[in-house]
């Protein structure tokens, strides 16, 4: 099985700031990667697929990138209502593993 | 749109079987991968399989494999999941959720079906 770990698992921080969570997956692969987004009582939300494919809808503050076995979810501009838990995804390999979760509070 | 609505809430008892289904609108059914995913209380994510609605083919975690079914009823575009002897460490919010198409990524998710194993 394919390990995701993700970084950090929790990060305070303040609307305006720009924050960054890693995943990092025990072998390559090749993009295969999605980033959610779950708030409270809720299913999560898709944001962005193929390491770097802004889901519809999504606004253009959060990005992805990386390869490989590296990659990162950037927000460019933290808003109120992007403070939840954030999860990554390979779907490279079964099974299709997650990421422990970084929850986002605000400081 | 794409719906995919659970079935409600299941508390059940260490050793029995849960089944929960996942009805399928919004879009033709036997395209799409249906995967099944779970969360215990306050934890994260766990992927646990995939079933081809158009074939039935399926996919398991090792980790369920002997006591997770995954079956689909085409004619009410329906999927379901079953799980075995089951534990206290299966209480959790079962989801089912559906991929983009091209890739496995998760687009559609049902609401949730908690289930609670407890004597």
């Amino acid at each position: 099985d394919i390990q995701m770990t993700q970084s950090p698992s929790s990060l305070s921080a303040f609307v305006g700031d720009r924050v960054t969570v890693t995943c990092r997956a025990s072998q390559g692969i090749s993009n295969s990667l999605a980033w959610y987004q779950q708030k409270p009582g809720k299913a999560p939300k898709l944001l962005l697929f193929a390491a770097s494919t802004l889901e519809s809808g999504v606004p253009s503050r959060f990005g992805g990138s990386g390869s490989g076995t590296d990659y990162t979810l950037t927000i460019s501009s933290l808003q109120p209502e992007d403070f939840a838990t954030y999860f990554c995804q390979q779907y490279y390999s079964t099974p299709h593993t997650f990421g422990q979760g970084t929850k986002l509070e605000v400081k | 749109q794409v719906q995919l609505v659970q079935s409600g809430a299941e508390v059940t008892k260490p050793g029995a079987s849960v089944r929960v289904s996942c009805k399928a609108s919004g879009y033709a059914f036997t395209t799409y991968y249906m995967h099944w995913v779970r969360q215990a209380p306050g934890q994260g994510l766990e992927w646990m399989g995939m079933i081809n609605p158009s074939g039935g083919s399926t996919t398991y975690a090792q980790k369920f494999q002997g006591r997770v079914t995954m079956t689909r009823d085409t004619s009410t575009s329906t999927v379901y999941m079953e799980l075995s002897s089951l534990r206290s460490e299966d209480t959790a919010l079962y989801y089912c959720a559906r991929g983009i198409g091209y890739n496995y990524a998760l687009r559609y998710w049902g609401q949730g079906t908690l289930v609670t194993v407890s004597s």
